[in-house]
């Protein structure tokens, strides 16, 4: 099985200034295609989980490019350049190549 | 609009058996492959399941040791969970998740979840 761990798992940040959480998975997530399994996903206060980034850097549709996620392999960040209210939540990354599997969390708030 | 919605949670004693449904409309359910992903009271999100649009493929987490199964119905545009000898900790939300067969963008439908209370 893939694990999948995330840090920080508390991120608190000041309006306005950026925020990074990474991911790293116990294998490798390029599959021969040459595609990342790797996305992000929000669940806001009181929300069902909703896709941020897939395939680990293609913003899902009506996500602002203010977010945005890289990496490849087993290494993969989750930024938001400019964080505003409405990004409070917990953050997830989730494998999509054998299976699933989700990291932990990172409960992003307000400082 | 799209939408997913589950049914079927509720209260069930340990060691009994609880049926979790999700009605899928709005898009075309067979072209989808669907997954189970559960919350456990303050914790993170674990993926349970997964179900290919033509149920041909099935996997399924280690941690379930065989007593969930999912199913599906393509004609009723309905996900089902089987859920038998129950524990205290199945005790969570229980969320239906879709993603697109022909090309990966992504788990990008999801349910609003149905509670399961394993509790004596």
């Amino acid at each position: 099985d893939i694990v999948m761990t995330q840090s920080p798992l508390s991120l608190p940040v000041t309006p306005g200034e950026p925020a990074s959480i990474s991911c790293r998975s116990s294998q490798s997530l390029l599959h021969s295609n040459g595609y990342n399994y790797l996305d992000w996903y929000v669940q806001k206060p009181g929300q069902s989980p909703q896709l941020l980034i897939y395939l680990g850097s293609n913003r899902a549709s009506g996500v602002p490019d203010r977010i945005s996620g890289s990496g490849s392999g087993t290494d993969f960040t989750l930024k938001i350049s400019r964080v505003e209210a409405e990004d409070v939540g917990v953050y997830y990354c989730m494998q999509a190549l054998q299976a699933h599997s989700f990291g932990q969390g990172t409960k992003l708030d307000i400082k | 609009q799209v939408q997913l919605v589950e049914s079927g949670g509720g209260l069930v004693k340990p060691g009994g058996s609880l049926r979790l449904s999700c009605a899928a409309s709005g898009f075309t359910f067979s072209d989808y492959y669907m997954s189970w992903i559960r919350q456990a009271p303050g914790k993170g999100l674990e993926w349970l399941s997964f179900i290919s649009s033509s149920a041909n493929t099935i996997y399924y987490a280690d941690s379930l040791r065989g007593r969930f199964t999912i199913s599906r119905d393509n004609a009723r545009n309905s996900l089902y969970l089987q859920m038998d000898s129950l524990r205290a900790e199945d005790t969570a939300v229980y969320y239906c998740a879709g993603r697109y067969e022909k090309y990966y963008y992504g788990m990008d439908l999801w349910g609003q979840g149905t509670t399961v209370t394993v509790s004596s």
